[in-house]
């Protein structure tokens, strides 16, 4: 089955770009009509959409975040990305990673695979 | 942005009680709503598709109705394995959102 992990630094310093990645395994993520997503959540906090990304170079992203994120799909590596810049103590949160499938026509898309979750800090 | 709003953002219920949070969207959505449940420490579960369709594995006793701005998740018999945070989220716009969570904890 289709499973997905994070990956990244711990530890972002004030102002640096916090970087991740999310490796792919038992699908192409470049098959079919699935975007590629990444949400995260602060400490006892709920749940926050960054963005999501096309393998064909589309993507959309959270207004509030829209400045300052990337999200791009490597499809040679099966992998795709986060890279959010200038980061603050207010990006310290758990990032998950997820694969965005079309469930149905009355729905739409649908989040039904998540990564583990990683947890980014950020401080000096 | 289209804001979800869910109700109550927190209850308590004993096992086998008749659990129902509501979920209501700032405009409509059609039935462009998912249901997800987070256990502490967990990634988050998708449970319900576009409103009232059971994800492959989901137990019956979980259920999903509504269109339009309202909608409501129930557990017909509350279980052990179900206390848990239930968001639902909207993909009706290209940028989707979430609402803020109903954590169910035991009473």
């Amino acid at each position: 089955q289709v499973q997905l992990q994070e990956s990244g630094p711990g530890l972002v310093k004030p102002s640096q770009t916090l970087s991740l990645t999310c490796s792919v395994s038992g699908d192409s993520i470049s098959s079919g009509s699935d975007y590629w997503s990444w949400i995260r959540q602060p400490a006892g906090k709920g749940l926050e959409w960054i963005g999501r990304a096309h393998p064909s170079g589309s993507a959309n992203y959270n207004p509030s975040l829209k400045s300052r994120v990337t999200i791009s799909v490597d499809s040679s590596k099966n992998q795709f990305s986060l890279n959010l810049r200038s980061v603050t103590a207010a990006d310290t949160a758990v990032y998950y990673c997820a694969r965005v499938k079309f469930l149905t026509v009355a729905g739409g898309y649908g989040m039904d695979v998540w990564g583990q979750g990683t947890t980014v800090t950020v401080s000096s | 942005d289209i804001q979800m709003t869910q109700s109550p953002s927190s209850l308590s219920a004993s096992v086998g009680d008749r659990v129902t949070i509501t979920c209501r969207a700032s405009q409509s959505i059609s039935t462009y709503l998912h249901w997800y449940q987070q256990k502490p420490g967990k990634a988050p579960k998708l449970l319900i598709y576009a409103a009232s369709s059971l994800q492959s594995g989901v137990p019956s006793r979980f259920s999903g109705r509504g269109s339009g701005t309202d909608f409501t998740l129930t557990i017909s018999s509350l279980q052990p394995e179900d206390f848990a945070t239930y968001y639902c989220q909207q993909s009706y716009s290209s940028s989707c959102t979430f609402g803020q969570g109903t954590k169910v904890e035991i009473k």
